[in-house]
């Protein structure tokens, strides 16, 4: 059963266009849900982060935004840079558990075209 | 500050061998937490310890071991490889665990192949 969900395996934009990564999910029990983003032969690095008791968070070009009822967030990517191709994964987890495990959905990867 | 290492980062085994996969995480971090990555399948989660202590586990079969020593550092073991072990094995660590401030920093993973 994969509770988190990126149904884009793959995206492409032009450089300086915005970039939209798309995660769905499952579990209501999740309250905190962070971005990944990983280089090939490299671990993946913590990009943004949002708590389930806000809708949007914000961290120079990237922005996350959380719509509860829908179970659904996004991370956009304002303007996408060439360095920016790279998977990115999203996570949810539930820290009211007192555990750091997380969940990861299978990740999208983003090229962006010069 | 030194970041999170695994060793080794490559490794070729063949079916039915064991191996052991090492992890220091960074200093003063007391959680460890063990994923294996592999195509079409993004992270699973695999373990989670602090203070020594597992504190949670994916769902692997009892093949898939680990363990965190008094230092923090962290091992896991994988007995009677199968082919459908190979894969990134990728440690992270963290400052404690249960807090939305804690946030997982990973290492580079231990590229594990099986023949």
């Amino acid at each position: 059963d994969q509770q988190v969900k990126q149904n884009s395996p793959s995206l492409s934009v032009q450089e300086g266009r915005i970039s939209i990564l798309n995660c769905d999910y499952t579990n209501s029990m999740f309250d905190y849900f962070l971005w990944y983003k990983k280089y090939p032969a490299e671990g993946p690095t913590f990009l943004i982060s949002i708590s389930s008791i806000k809708d949007k968070n914000e961290d120079g070009r990237f922005t996350v935004f959380l719509n509860k009822s829908a179970k659904h967030l996004s991370l956009h990517i304002v303007p996408s840079q060439p360095g920016d191709s790279a998977v990115y994964f999203c996570a949810a987890v539930n820290y009211g558990g007192a555990t750091n495990k997380l969940i990861f959905g299978t990740g999208t990867l983003l090229a962006v075209q010069p | 500050k030194a970041g999170v290492t695994q060793t080794p980062r490559y490794l070729i085994k063949t079916r039915g061998q064991q191996v052991t996969l090492s992890c220091s995480p960074i200093s003063g971090h007391r959680s460890v937490s063990w994923y294996q990555q592999t195509p079409g399948q993004g992270l699973q989660f695999l373990f989670e310890y602090f203070s020594e202590t597992q504190r949670n586990k994916g769902n692997f079969p009892g093949r898939f071991s680990g363990r965190q020593f008094s230092n923090s550092r962290s091992e896991m073991n994988v007995s009677t490889l199968e082919l459908g072990d190979s894969a990134l094995y990728l440690c992270a660590s963290s400052l404690t665990a249960g807090s939305g401030a804690n946030v997982l920093t990973f290492g580079a993973g231990s590229r594990l192949t099986v023949l």
